[in-house]
């Protein structure tokens, strides 16, 4: 089993609606949780983090995280063209919290 | 305000041969980790030094190497190149405190032929 878990799409959503990322993870340890967008031939940039359970809003992104069911997932809503890209979740786990452990990464398209 | 620095942005190396990578963090962060992408694996974490320390290292063979300045620079080295680890490397850095998030740099792709 695979310690971060996405669903590697592509999702896609037409403009103007919410889309939904997942992602599971294996270790009952896990500590903090991020969501990381990365354009085709980018490096992944920071969009989100969250610590504790329950939902953080920053402008169209909502992440949530549920540590009992070991699943964080994150909300865009009014999507836009410019979110088309693959979206990483990392977690970091208690010990080794300077090492993120990544998912595969789901790709989402957002249609005109 | 600067961001992460990765020098090279490109490389082509022989197998056999060695390479060495180069990545300045963001002013003030202390902490340097470095990443391989490629398309079959994904994001791997190779290591990461805090304070001129490897604090974490991932799986990966003896081959890969790095280390730590004082000014919080760091480097990454790969001896002995195989075909295999031709990918996009990856370097993040972040003040320090334990789990939060990294600020990546845009990468050196190596392509080992």
């Amino acid at each position: 089993q695979k310690e971060v878990e996405q669903n590697s799409g592509p999702l896609s959503v037409p403009e103007g609606a919410i889309a939904s990322l997942n992602c599971t993870y294996s270790d009952r340890v896990s500590q903090s949780f991020f969501w990381y967008r990365q354009y085709s031939g980018k490096s992944p940039e920071l969009i989100m983090s969250i610590y504790s359970n329950g939902d953080k809003e920053d402008g169209r992104f909502t992440a949530q995280l549920n540590k009992a069911s070991q699943y964080v997932s994150l909300l865009i809503r009014d999507s836009q063209p410019s979110d088309s890209a693959t979206y990483l979740c990392a977690v970091t786990n208690t010990g080794t919290a300077s090492k993120l452990t990544f998912g595969t990464g789901t790709r989402l398209q957002v249609t005109l | 305000k600067a961001g992460v620095t990765q020098t090279p942005r490109y490389l082509i190396k022989t197998r056999g041969q060695q390479v060495t990578l180069s990545c300045s963090p963001i002013s003030g962060h202390r902490s340097v980790s470095w990443y391989q992408q490629t398309p079959g694996q994904g994001l791997q974490f190779l290591f990461e030094y805090f304070s001129e320390t490897q604090r974490n290292k991932g799986n990966f063979p003896g081959r890969f190497s790095g280390r730590q300045f004082s000014n919080s620079r760091s480097e990454m080295n790969v001896s002995t190149l195989e075909l295999g680890d031709s990918a996009l490397y990856l370097c993040a850095s972040s003040f320090g405190d334990q789990g939060l998030g990294y600020t990546f740099g845009s990468g050196t792709r190596l392509t080992v032929v």
